[in-house]
C-alpha cells in the first residue's frame, strides 16, 4: 500500500539555522500539505501546495517558512531560522484532489535548541 | 469562534465493549469531517470521513454518524481491541478551503482487559 514518507525522522538544531524538512507524497497525489503538531496539543495545518504553487497557508506559516517541490518526487518545507517555538512534530500530507482523503506521513520531530 | 472540538479528553473502555467519541464543531460551512487515528510517535491514521450531505457511514468496525443540526460528530468503534487504544481527532474541511483540515484537541481511547 503506497505511504507518504518523511525524512528525517528526528532533528536538532540550534535556535537561528535553517531546517530543511523533506517528504516523499503518494506518487500520484496532486495536493500536498504540511501540518505540525506541538508536544501534547492538536494538529495545526501550515499550508497547502498544488500545481507549484502555495494554495492556502495558515497565520503560522510566516516569512520564516518555504515550501518547495524541487523534482517530481519530494515535497520539503523549509525553516529558514529556526526558533524554540517552531519545535514540534511536523506532518506531510498528500491528496489526489483537494476534497480527497488526505494521508500522512510519520512525522519529522523536530527540536530547537 | 469557529472550532472542532472533543467532549471527552480520555475514555476509558474494557475490551469487547463498543466506543463511542463524540465531536462538536460550529462551522456550518464545512462540508466533510474526518476520523484519524495517532498512536503514539505516529502520524494521524485515515479511520473514516462522512460529507455533509450524509448522516451515517459505516466501515470495518467503525460507523461515523453526523448530526447537523446540533454540529456534532461521533465514532462509534465496534468490540474495541487493545490495538485501538490511541488519541483520535475529528477534523472538518471548510467548503471554500483547498483541503485545509482543522483539527479538534484529540480523545485519549484506553482499552483495558
Amino acid at each position: 500500500e503506497p505511504e507518504v514518507t518523511q525524512t528525517p525522522s528526528h532533528q536538532v538544531t540550534q535556535m537561528g539555522q535553517e531546517v530543511i524538512l523533506r517528504c516523499v507524497p503518494i506518487s500520484n497525489h496532486l495536493y500536498f500539505y504540511w501540518y505540525r503538531q506541538i508536544l501534547g496539543q492538536k494538529v495545526e495545518f501550515l499550508v497547502s501546495f498544488y500545481n507549484n504553487e502555495i494554495s492556502e497557508k495558515s497565520e503560522i506559516f510566516d516569512d520564516q517558512f518555504s515550501v518547495e517541490r524541487p523534482d517530481g518526487s519530494n515535497f520539503t518545507l523549509k525553516i529558514r531560522s529556526t526558533k524554540l517555538e517552531d519545535s514540534a512534530m511536523y506532518f506531510c500530507a498528500s491528496s489526489r484532489d483537494s476534497g480527497e482523503t488526505q494521508y500522512f506521513g510519520p512525522g519529522t520531530r523536530l527540536l530547537v535548541l | 469562534g469557529e472550532s472542532v472540538g472533543l467532549h471527552l479528553p480520555t475514555l476509558s473502555v474494557q475490551e469487547g465493549d463498543n466506543s463511542i467519541i463524540n465531536c462538536a464543531y460550529s462551522n456550518s460551512a464545512s462540508d466533510y469531517f474526518i476520523w484519524y487515528k495517532q498512536e503514539s510517535g505516529k502520524g494521524p491514521q485515515f479511520i473514516i470521513d462522512i460529507r455533509s450531505n450524509m448522516d451515517k457511514r459505516q466501515g470495518q468496525r467503525v460507523t461515523v454518524l453526523l448530526n447537523k443540526t446540533v454540529k456534532h460528530l461521533s465514532l462509534q468503534i465496534a468490540a474495541t481491541q487493545p490495538g485501538d487504544s490511541a488519541v483520535y481527532f475529528c477534523a472538518e474541511r471548510k467548503t471554500d478551503s483547498w483541503g485545509k483540515l482543522q483539527f479538534g484537541a484529540g480523545t485519549q481511547v484506553v482499552v483495558t482487559p
